[in-house]
């Protein structure tokens, strides 16, 4: 059975650019979360996806946004990179809400 | 607001021994309280969680207690080992996950 699948793994952007991250979550679950950890900070939480809809979100600024698709693949983006963007990017699926599986991760450099 | 704090940035233990990793939470309204393993460069992988009506579950050599009047769980690993060593999050769950900070566990053999 596969398990979490982001891509892509490594990105390097630079400041003020925009970039989309992917996740594909294990079959048949259809919610879909998106972490954010930075050393120290444990990981943050940015938004949860239910069946199409964004049902929860953190505490993040406008520019990071998401969305899922009708096959629960999720994407993540975020507009106009700051270099405090830099972080490593967790997408984690769950079937019951009580388990959550977690993908490798993107790491995100800004430059 | 951190609803889930670890205090303990890191912890080293001889191998054999028990790790005691510890967990506090403000949001009682979490239902269930999970911890998970995350090596270096791989997303967090799942232990063990624990229902907020129980107050100890059990998994091999892995114990998590609760206490919820102190708002604190812990968990116990025996016997530690050197695979054991990596960074261990606990989270509360409510209408989201909310994980603490880490603690790096370090076991010397």
């Amino acid at each position: 059975k596969a398990g979490v699948t982001q891509t892509p793994r490594y990105l390097i952007k630079t400041r003020g650019q925009q970039v989309t991250l992917s996740c594909s979550p294990i079959s048949g679950h259809r919610s879909v979360s998106w972490y954010q950890q930075t050393p120290g900070q444990g990981l943050q939480f940015l938004f949860e996806y239910f069946s199409e809809t964004q049902r929860n979100k953190g505490n993040f600024p406008g520019r990071f946004s998401g969305r899922q698709f009708s096959n629960s693949r999720s994407e993540m983006n975020v507009s106009t990179l700051e270099l405090g963007d830099s972080a490593l990017y967790l997408c984690a699926s769950s079937l019951d809400g009580v388990g959550y599986t977690f993908g490798s991760g993107t790491r995100l450099t800004v430059v | 607001d951190q609803q889930v704090k670890q205090n303990s940035p890191s912890l080293s233990v001889q191998e054999g021994r028990i790790s005691i990793l510890n967990c506090d939470y403000t949001n009682s309204m979490f239902d269930y309280f999970l911890w998970y393993k995350k090596y270096p460069a791989e997303g967090p992988t799942f232990l063990i969680s624990i229902s907020s009506i129980k107050d100890k579950n059990e998994d091999g050599r892995f114990t998590v207690f609760l206490n919820k009047s102190a708002k604190h769980l812990s968990l116990h690993i025996v016997p530690s080992q050197p695979g054991d060593s990596a960074v261990y999050f606990c989270a509360g769950r409510g209408n989201k996950l909310v994980f603490g900070a880490g603690t790096i566990l370090r076991v010397k053999s």
